[in-house]
């Protein structure tokens, strides 16, 4: 049974930085699939932040690139995420999920099989 | 804004079926697959359907899944008051470089 469990502060100061793991247990992350973030503010929809394979570069959102950075520690058989100069708007349910990749002739990543319980970020000062 | 579009409700009765539609666009549902979850409200999204039409172990064959061009279709029938939840869509979309999701549905089983 593949499990993930996300753990990290609940509460994080504007301007700083998230930083968040993703414990992932029943399951080697290095037996070939990809790992993602997603968040969902309150009320919203779903939201991906990134996803990373065991050892390849890890793919981002466009919109959240240049605050992001997403690690996998195969020892720990663990993934992380860290996300800079929070605002309000990061306030959501931050979720890590095992993600398929589509193989085609141009590969690319779709869905995502297992979630963690997700973990509540509220920026605030 | 959302990439994908979704109605932000629906309704039917009990035992009755239901469609929820996606709408996107060449570069996203137009080229590549579909998936779908389900979300009960103080829940994790729940994987429904992947690959446009595919249900993984232990979904009922109620949840089915369709695409046409540039739009993707949920339906559900025999609905039950268990069914009462936030739908999404998601999908790859190649222009963006990016998983996209629609901005939810929300079933109403009356």
């Amino acid at each position: 049974q593949v499990q993930l469990q996300e753990s990290g502060p609940g509460l994080v100061k504007p301007s700083g930085t998230l930083s968040l793991t993703c414990a992932v247990s029943g399951f080697s992350i290095s037996s070939g699939y990809y790992w993602g973030w997603i968040r969902q503010p309150p009320g919203k929809g779903p939201e991906w932040i990134g996803s990373i394979y065991q050892s390849g570069s890890p793919y981002y959102n466009p919109s959240l690139k240049s605050r992001v950075i997403i690690s996998v520690d195969t020892s720990k058989n663990q993934i992380s995420l860290k996300l800079n100069s929070l605002t309000a708007a990061d306030t959501a349910m931050y979720y890590c999920a095992r993600q398929r990749l589509k193989v085609a002739a141009n590969p690319y990543l779709y869905y995502f099989d297992y979630w963690g319980q997700g973990t509540l970020v509220t920026v605030s000062s | 804004q959302s990439v994908l579009t979704q109605p932000p409700s629906v309704s039917a009765a009990p035992g009755q079926k239901v469609s929820i539609p996606c709408s996107g666009s060449s570069s996203n549902i137009g080229d590549n697959s579909v998936s779908w979850y389900q979300q009960i409200p103080g829940t994790v999204p729940k994987l429904l359907i992947y690959d446009i039409t595919k249900r993984p172990s232990g979904i009922p064959d109620r949840f089915s899944g369709s695409k046409s061009g540039t739009s993707a279709t949920l339906d559900i029938t025999g609905l039950q008051t268990g069914d009462e939840a936030d739908y999404y869509c998601g999908t790859w979309d190649s222009g963006l470089s990016a998983v996209v999701f629609g901005g939810g549905t929300k079933l109403t089983v009356l």
